[in-house]
């Protein structure tokens, strides 16, 4: 299993400016995904986060908006830059499980996030 | 992109009944989970069908896999307030998960 923990959980945010979302994991993974979400709908794959690369941006997503850093196998972070109302959503970090827990998805708590 | 489609988006009912949540794709998938999400948390996995066909049962909730692993299926027996929350299939591939359309469920006390 993994535990992640993410922070803030919640923010309001004023246009033009950038929110930095932190998340941690309690073990190593190689690969962390960032995703989107409308409250009570799906996700939506922002990211792929990798250790040491650059990240595997979704169609539709882009790095001058949201940069991410990897620094090393247990942290990343996501920025939400310049953002408009259109940003306010449920924004989750995610890793995959190892070893016996390899087909599930271990999630942070999601900021949500509101842009005014 | 592998889209899991499922139905009904939204459904509210009276506690006590019986429901069944579809999950649709025409992608194989070699396993498939299905998660739980409560609001201000992030999704949690109630469980994951790896064998076509196969049937898992958690206390009222039911879940099987199609013979095909393309589709899945949820019921519920009883339904309680405390299941109430967003029900999202899953499938992975690759190093990627793929998430269902979502069903957000309200039972009613």
């Amino acid at each position: 299993s993994a535990v992640i923990s993410q922070k803030p959980s919640r923010d309001i945010c004023q246009r033009g400016t950038s929110l930095t979302i932190q998340c941690q994991v309690d073990s190593q993974v190689t690969m962390m995904f960032w995703y989107r979400q409308q409250p009570g709908q799906s996700l939506t794959l922002i990211a792929t986060a990798n250790q040491g690369s650059e990240a595997t941006y979704e169609s539709g997503f882009v790095i001058d908006k949201f940069p991410i850093s990897r620094p090393n196998l247990t942290f990343s972070t996501l920025t939400v830059s310049n953002m408009s109302p259109e940003d306010s959503s449920i924004y989750l970090c995610s890793v995959r499980g190892t070893g016996a827990s390899n087909t599930e998805a271990f999630f942070g708590q999601g900021t949500r996030l509101t842009v005014v | 992109t592998q889209l899991l489609e499922q139905s009904p988006q939204f459904l509210s009912i009276q506690e006590g009944e019986n429901l069944t949540v579809y999950c649709n794709s025409s992608s194989v998938f070699s396993s498939l989970q299905w998660y739980r999400q409560e609001p201000g948390e992030g999704p949690v996995l109630l469980v994951t069908v790896v064998t076509g066909g196969e049937v898992k049962k958690l206390k009222r909730l039911t879940f099987q896999f199609g013979d095909a692993r393309k589709d899945s299926s949820l019921h519920i027996t009883a339904a309680q307030p405390g299941d109430t929350g967003l029900y999202l299939c899953a499938g992975a591939a690759g190093n990627q998960f793929y998430f269902g359309t979502g069903t957000s469920l309200t039972v009613i006390p």
